[in-house]
């Protein structure tokens, strides 16, 4: 049972251009969601969360939206650096718990 | 404070073998949550402590697994019997709360 979805495993955009990563999920009582970078042989390293009370947080060029009626995030980067290119992780956590559900993250490529 | 450690990076070892790892946290935090993560998918969640309590285990956890935080410092995760589905990359976090873990780079099992 994947409760948290991302439906693209790859995205490429040029160099400058915005990228948008998707993420959907199942279960209604997750509460807190966050987004992930990853380059090869490193562990994840936090990027933006936000918390279902809001709608939009922002970071620099980084912005995550949640659409809670609908169960859909998504993370704006603007503008998409080269840097940037790595896979990334949308996670969920439920109210009552600790735990990170993960989906299974969107390869960026950023080209120069 | 050179965050999460984990060690070793790289374990080989033949089918039927046991196989520890080591975590060593950020020294303020008193969460630890160990990590599973193959080919193409995102991470998945094993178990976690607060402090020396393990206070969660997935159901992926098997009676093959065994972790454990004494004194609540360092965490080690024992693997009994390897099982070539075992292969996976084994990725320690901890946390202040249990908002944004910070991870380590991982420990890559390959059993032959």
């Amino acid at each position: 049972d994947q409760q948290v979805k991302q439906n693209s495993p790859s995205l490429s955009v040029q160099e400058g251009r915005i990228s948008i990563l998707n993420c959907d999920y199942t279960n209604s009582m997750f509460d807190y969601f966050l987004w992930y970078k990853k380059y090869p042989a490193e562990g994840p390293t936090f990027l933006i969360s936000i918390s279902s009370i809001k709608d939009k947080n922002e970071d620099g060029r980084f912005t995550v939206f949640l659409n809670k009626s609908a169960k859909h995030l998504s993370l704006h980067i603007v503008p998409s650096q080269p840097g940037d290119s790595a896979v990334y992780f949308c996670a969920a956590r439920k109210t009552s718990g600790s735990r990170l559900t993960f989906g299974e993250g969107t390869q960026l490529t950023v080209n120069p | 404070d050179t965050g999460v450690s984990q060690d070793p990076r790289h374990k080989i070892t033949k089918r039927g073998q046991n196989v520890t790892f080591r975590c060593d946290p950020i020294s303020e935090h008193n969460r630890l949550y160990w990590y599973r993560q193959t080919l193409g998918q995102g991470p998945e969640f094993l178990t976690y402590f607060q402090n020396e309590a393990q206070l969660e285990k997935s159901r992926l956890l098997s009676d093959r697994f065994s972790a454990e935080r004494p004194k609540g410092s360092f965490s080690t995760l024992e693997i009994q019997r390897t099982e070539q589905g075992d292969s996976a990359m084994y990725l320690c976090a901890s946390s202040r709360t249990g908002d944004g873990y910070t991870f380590g780079s991982g420990t890559r099992l390959t059993v032959v």
